[in-house]
């Protein structure tokens, strides 16, 4: 009975590299949702799938932050051109739907030198 | 904008002590309402939901969170604290029009004197 699993759990780029994170919802769970965790700024929404339904992408702070969701479950979040104030803990969680109780992952820890 | 506060940034009691941290919620339609515990090391956890239906809800480890309309909050309690409890606590929305997004408070430390 797995979790929402997340990798890499650290990862340490430098400035300007791209980098992508990657996030293992629960099997079956159609919702699937990135945040991130920084000091200055707590916990903030980044993006959120539903099923086929287009995802809402209205946390995403730039135009250098995507992310996709292959056959409804694994997602990758890609940061293009790293920024130091991109260093943060990026969370993903999933839920049976949209509304519900989510589930969160263990974060991957991202450094920008 | 919607927004979730919460009062308290950092709490230090003692073991037995009794413990209660605030949240407050601004949006005024419906709501789905969560309190998330960080215990060092470890990832987000749910301790207690409220969807609908009484507004007095119980979580895992004693913790207990009453819901009033009337005052948009939202806080949590535990009659009596243990040293296990250290943590970050968070307090979090959903409304119907954020279609699941969580909105977060800034996050309560908790640290437990044994």
């Amino acid at each position: 009975g797995a979790g929402v699993s997340q990798s890499p759990s650290n990862k340490v780029t430098e400035k300007g590299k791209d980098v992508e994170l990657r996030c293992d919802p629960i099997s079956g769970h159609t919702a699937l949702y990135w945040y991130r965790q920084s000091l200055g700024q707590g916990l903030e929404f980044l993006i959120y799938f539903q099923g086929n339904s287009a995802p809402d992408k209205s946390g995403l702070p730039s135009d250098r932050f995507s992310a996709e969701r292959t056959g409804g479950s694994v997602s990758t979040l890609t940061i293009q051109r790293t920024q130091q104030e991109d260093s943060a803990v990026y969370l993903c969680a999933s839920s049976s739907y949209y509304g519900t109780e989510q589930f969160f992952g263990p974060g991957t820890r991202l450094t920008v030198l | 904008a919607q927004s979730v506060s919460q009062h308290n940034h950092h709490v230090i009691l003692s073991e037995a002590a009794s413990l209660e941290l605030g949240c407050n919620y601004s949006y005024g339609g419906t709501v789905n309402l969560f309190w998330y515990v960080q215990y060092p090391g470890q990832h987000l956890q749910l301790l207690l939901k409220y969807f609908s239906g009484d507004p007095l809800v119980k979580g895992i480890k004693g913790f207990e969170a009453e819901f009033i309309k009337s005052k948009f909050s939202f806080n949590l309690r535990k009659p009596s604290v243990q040293w296990s409890d250290t943590a970050e606590y968070f307090c979090a929305v959903i409304s119907s029009s954020n279609t699941g997004k969580l909105i977060f408070g800034q996050g309560t430390t908790l640290q437990v004197k044994p």
